[in-house]
């Protein structure tokens, strides 16, 4: 069935670096773009970063320009996200989620369960 | 840059009722890339309504989304049991944002 499955999240130290998986199945994944969603615990939904269904553009929030990079790997129906110099504000749920269209620009219609990072000492 | 605000923060109501739930945006945007989420805990989000009206696959039809220019509203006619959860609205596009969420609690 269609499916997103997230991975990577764990405690990690502030200043350390992460990356974050997000594994497609049920869906043809090189069609769409791909976004990543994160949630601070107990707060609202933060739009993260998209990237093209081919991978050649990408686009960033303000709050994630810098320290974060979104790429893909369509051969592995693999979606990631590396984060640099982790701040104690990075601590959230990343959910991946399919934007239905090739340059994700469409509503989020697939979601992954999302995997949790704690940035704590 | 857009920033939506939702209202109220909070909605009690009983099973049956009518929800209705609000969504502004700081200036006009094209309601087609206004969508709507519902979101229980320890869940994903799950797209109910996208293009400001149009019900996502399996969504009930007691969910309806009107709306247009900065003002847009999630009607939830009769209360299911299940649909006490938080709502999102967002906007898609080159560049996404959510409103802060509108919490349906059980009275």
């Amino acid at each position: 069935q269609v499916q997103l499955v997230e991975s990577g999240g764990g405690v990690v130290q502030p200043g350390k670096s992460v990356r974050l998986s997000c594994l497609a199945s049920g869906f043809r994944f090189s069609n769409l773009g791909m976004h990543w969603v994160r949630q601070a615990p107990g707060k609202g939904l933060e739009w993260v970063a998209v990237v093209w269904f081919d991978g050649t553009q990408n686009s960033y929030a303000d709050s994630a320009r810098g320290r974060f990079t979104i790429s893909r790997d369509n051969a592995k129906n693999t979606l990631y996200l590396d984060i640099l110099r982790l701040r104690l504000d990075d601590t959230a749920r990343y959910f991946c989620a399919s934007g239905g269209s090739t340059s994700g620009r469409k509503a989020f219609d697939i979601w992954g369960r999302g995997t949790m990072l704690i940035v704590s000492s | 840059e857009v920033v939506l605000t939702q209202s109220p923060g909070t909605l009690s109501l009983s099973p049956g009722e009518r929800a209705t739930l609000s969504c502004r945006a700081s200036q006009a945007i094209s309601r087609t890339f206004l969508g709507w989420y519902q979101q229980k805990p320890g869940h994903p989000p799950k797209l109910l309504i996208y293009e400001a009206s149009t019900r996502a696959t399996g969504v009930p039809d007691r969910f309806s989304g009107s709306g247009s220019g900065t003002d847009f509203t999630l009607t939830i006619n009769s209360l299911d049991p299940d649909d006490f959860a938080v709502y999102f609205c967002q906007l898609y596009g080159s560049s996404p944002t959510f409103g802060p969420g509108t919490t349906v609690t059980v009275k």
